[in-house]
């Protein structure tokens, strides 16, 4: 199916473990954007690629860091999790920059013990 | 900066009622303005998108949403809401210089009373 896949769907970690989400979509799309779902369900853009480069970072901690290995591929690494970091992140991908739509994954569902 | 704002937290309405999702964006241009459904435990899903032309745009649904340009608003529509409408609706921008990321309002919480 053509879609933008997240992996895992749930992750339940201690404080202070390291973490890997896999995103790739397969829609040809050239940039790729991961958000984070507060428990208010308020979306909060991470960061967001082009063509594998970063071209957004915003105000996240640098224990947050993104790998994209190709434009279908836009990993996230966290390190050193900590409880504030439980919520639902969303990668998501678009064909260009804010003018087109964005296709979401299902999420990925962080809870931090 | 762009930015949405959703003013409503929560829409209760009876199904069958028509209903109007409010949504009001800062931008100094012209906008690309979208709306995105998310059911539980779900991602978000496009209902409908706005770049030019008509005002009056139709999504999938049934949903419809209006652009006004002199309001800055672009509100949500849908004659007769069905249960299976409960979800969580959210407005975005994207923006057309500048930054490319597109921007979301809060969210509104639509619950559907049978």
């Amino acid at each position: 199916d053509t879609a933008v896949s997240q992996t895992p769907k749930y992750l339940v970690t201690q404080m202070g473990n390291d973490k890997s989400i896999k995103c790739e979509q397969n829609l040809g799309h050239d940039t790729m954007y991961w958000y984070k779902q507060d428990s208010k369900k308020f979306l909060k853009i991470m960061f967001s690629y082009n063509n594998k480069e970063l071209i957004i970072n915003e105000t996240v901690p640098n224990r947050f860091s993104p790998k994209s290995p190709d434009k279908a591929h836009l990993n996230l690494h966290i390190n050193s999790l900590e409880l504030g970091d439980s919520a639902v992140y969303f990668c998501a991908s678009s064909l260009g920059a804010g003018g087109t739509e964005a296709f979401f994954g299902q999420g990925t569902r962080l809870t931090v013990v | 900066a762009q930015s949405v704002t959703q003013p409503d937290i929560h829409i209760t309405v009876s199904e069958g009622a028509s209903l109007e999702l409010r949504c009001n964006y800062s931008y100094g241009a012209t906008p690309y303005l979208f709306w995105y459904v998310q059911s539980p435990g779900q991602g978000l899903q496009l209902l409908l998108k706005y770049f030019s032309g008509d005002t009056l745009v139709q999504g999938i649904k049934g949903f419809e949403a209006e652009f006004k340009r002199s309001q800055s608003s672009f509100n949500l529509r849908k004659p007769s809401v069905h249960w299976s409408d409960a979800a969580e609706y959210f407005c975005a921008v994207g923006a057309t210089g500048g930054s490319y990321i597109p921007t979301f309002g809060r969210g509104t919480s639509l619950i559907v009373h049978p």
